[in-house]
């Protein structure tokens, strides 16, 4: 079975201060796709970045940096300086191969206060 | 710019009623996806769809039902709506080709049953 987890329900930062969300996911399956994506007060779901299994780069898109450690089943986000715009839900999702539907974490409420 | 649009940003209905959440999408992407939020527990899969007049059953389908008549429409259907199903609900699409493709949410609907 598939399973995403993300530990951190709620976390709350300055502005300009680093965050990391932390993603923990379970699969037997050789090939799969990690996602994250982002919900901010406006309710509609923006994808960020996709990786698959093999392809343990990590990503750096500007203020977002993603980390990728297959020993430890684990696709930390990290945002540096973070930003009021920041404020958001994310979350990360998991994919195996074949058609099948995305299994997405409970998500983490950041706020950034200014 | 590609669009996932649901017809409804807010609803409010009575224990009993039966209701229609309607979701469009532009792109012409095959699959489409029924979810609901809910605070601590994430995005849950309702209902999916590969094709039109095609259905799967996701994690939580008890009580709601689907139809895909067409390829850019997807409806949720509450058939007798309870206080329990109060909640957000979200619609996606993808292309056909894969698990891994990236979903394209619409803003959501928040229903409320009273």
């Amino acid at each position: 079975a598939q399973k995403v987890t993300q530990a951190q329900t709620e976390i709350s930062v300055v502005e300009k201060e680093d965050v990391t969300l932390d993603c923990v996911y379970e699969t037997r399956d050789t090939t799969y796709y990690l996602f994250w994506y982002k919900q901010p007060p406006s309710g509609e779901l923006v994808f960020l970045i996709r990786r698959n299994s093999f392809d343990e780069q990590n990503e750096i898109s500007g203020r977002y940096s993603w980390n990728f450690q297959k020993s430890t089943s684990s696709f930390n986000f990290t945002i540096t300086a973070s930003q009021v715009v920041d404020s958001a839900v994310y979350f990360c999702a998991l994919s195996t191969r074949g058609n099948t539907p995305l299994v997405f974490g409970k998500g983490t409420r950041l706020s950034v206060i200014a | 710019d590609v669009k996932v649009t649901q017809s409804s940003r807010y609803l409010v209905k009575r224990t009993g009623e039966k209701v229609f959440l309607e979701c469009v999408q532009d792109m012409d992407h095959e699959n489409m996806f029924w979810y609901r939020q809910d605070p601590g527990l994430g995005l849950r899969l309702i209902y999916f769809s590969y094709d039109v007049k095609m259905k799967e059953k996701g994690d939580i389908p008890e009580g709601y039902s689907v139809s895909r008549e067409k390829k850019e429409r997807f409806s949720l259907i509450l058939e007798s709506a309870s206080t329990n199903q109060t909640s957000m609900y979200l619609c996606a699409s993808s292309t056909g080709a894969g698990g891994w493709e990236k979903l394209f949410f619409g803003s959501g609907t928040q229903l409320s049953v009273l």
